[in-house]
């Protein structure tokens, strides 16, 4: 699989269910961060979890790294309407560089059911 | 809360043309980068840029493309002559730091359509 390349693709679930979407990566991380991105909409910032750290919480997001199987999970719990969009995790390498730029996946889209 | 600013929201341009995508990151934010998202696919880097000069480029990021930062509070893309296949969303996002810590807010992009 490539860099950042999120699952399932598409996902659709009732409002008051959890949602959970996952993302595999191949090389070796500074960070990793999730988005949102409504319908040709600009792209939220929602959470970066660093290479040393297991889990983070923000709100009604969890989010997990496994840097040992290279993959991530996002969690929404408690979904609602207003939670449809697509959402992408974004790689920060550890290239040893300068700024780096992030590798995203393609995303998943995410539909909540009223 | 301060966010990344683009404009124009859109733009169409004729093929071969000069056109100049403009931003204002974050204030306090020293590290400055241009994506470009074609309709359906990935978003894909481009260009990072750190006091004054490019930090890292993406193979897409050939001669026809430039960036500036001509004052303190603007960056701009420039695509010198513009293709069918430059058409998309163009998004800007700063960071305050690299590396471990590097939050990138994005912009709300600039949808650029070449005809």
């Amino acid at each position: 699989s490539q860099q950042g390349e999120e699952d399932p693709q598409a996902l659709s679930i009732q409002e008051g269910e959890n949602a959970t979407m996952n993302c595999s990566y191949k090389t070796s991380i500074n960070n990793l961060q999730w988005y949102r991105q409504n319908s040709g909409r600009g792209l939220v910032h929602l959470i970066l979890i660093r290479s040393n750290e297991r889990e983070k919480h923000s709100g009604r997001l969890r989010v997990t790294l496994d840097t040992s199987k290279k993959s991530s999970s996002l969690l929404i719990t408690a979904s609602r309407a207003a939670d449809t969009a697509s959402y992408f995790c974004a790689t920060d390498e550890n290239s040893g560089g300068g700024a780096d730029g992030l590798t995203f996946g393609k995303g998943t889209h995410l539909i909540i059911q009223p | 809360e301060p966010e990344v600013t683009q404009t124009p929201s859109h733009q169409v341009t004729q093929m071969g043309q000069e056109v100049i995508l403009r931003c204002v990151p974050i204030s306090n934010h020293l590290y400055f980068y241009w994506y470009r998202q074609i309709l359906g696919q990935k978003v894909e880097f481009l260009v990072s840029f750190y006091n004054n000069e490019i930090s890292e480029k993406s193979e897409i990021f050939d001669d026809q493309f430039s960036v500036e930062r001509p004052d303190g509070s603007n960056f701009t893309l420039k695509i010198r002559s513009t293709k069918l296949e430059d058409s998309a969303m163009y998004f800007c996002a700063s960071s305050v730091t690299s590396g471990v810590y590097s939050e990138q807010f994005f912009g709300p992009g600039t949808r650029l359509t070449v005809l």
